[in-house]
């Protein structure tokens, strides 16, 4: 069975400081990776996802994950943060199965809070 | 608005007593999925829908639980004889079927249930 596990459930940094949020997995089969964001009184969004092809992908708000295949992980940085990016961030998998539908099975989720 | 919407926002209940969670998914999508949420907790999976059938409901609990959508777009998702241990945020997503978006889910706001 596939599992995820976020190893920190809170991380506090300062703003402008470097951040990354740990996930690894435990998959025998190839699995697609997110990141999901939850900034306060928010719905869940996506952040960037790794499907195919290079491992490093990137969202548009300077965040960005790589796929080690050998180590079962999918850590997410960012160089410098910002008090906006105060939010719960959860990183899921989902069996590639060859098509594109499945459940998600998602992290328990860190609370990343930046201070001035 | 063109997001998941989810009614309602709060719903308290007493134990024992029956309760209905509608999800309304964003126009087109033909994946619907439904997660639970609990304190603490990344969401789990509860059932995903392919159009009207039901394509995987590994993830209902019990025979409690129960969720329709009969003309492929609104689901609901039905619980009977609640118990305190049902409280949580129930979350909605819908996704494409096809093409390069296929695999994001999108989530609605969530229903928060609490059964007293």
């Amino acid at each position: 069975a596939q599992s995820v596990t976020q190893l920190d459930s809170q991380v506090p940094v300062f703003e402008e400081a470097p951040v990354e949020l740990r996930c690894n997995y435990s998959s025998s089969v190839s699995v697609y990776l997110f990141w999901y964001v939850q900034y306060p009184n928010q719905g869940l969004q996506l952040l960037l996802k790794y499907l195919s092809g290079s491992t490093l992908v990137e969202s548009i708000n300077g965040f960005e994950a790589e796929f080690n295949k050998s180590q079962t992980s999918f850590h997410l940085r960012k160089p410098s943060v910002h008090i906006s990016d105060t939010a719960e961030y959860f990183c899921a998998v989902r069996i590639s199965y060859g098509g594109s539908q499945g459940n998600l099975i998602f992290g328990k989720g860190t609370k990343l809070s930046v201070k001035p | 608005g063109a997001g998941v919407s989810q009614t309602p926002s709060n719903k308290v209940t007493e134990k024992g007593k029956y309760v209905e969670l509608r999800c309304d998914p964003i126009s087109g999508h033909t994946a619907l999925y439904w997660y639970r949420q609990s304190l603490g907790q990344g969401p789990e999976f509860l059932i995903y829908f392919q159009g009207t059938g039901a394509a995987d409901d590994s993830g209902l609990p019990n025979d409690r639980f129960f969720a329709v959508r009969p003309e492929g777009s609104v689901s609901t998702l039905k619980i009977q004889r609640t118990e305190r241990g049902d409280s949580a945020v129930y979350l909605c997503a819908s996704s494409l079927t096809s093409g390069r978006l296929a695999d994001t889910q999108y989530f609605g706001p969530g229903t928060r249930l609490t059964v007293l």
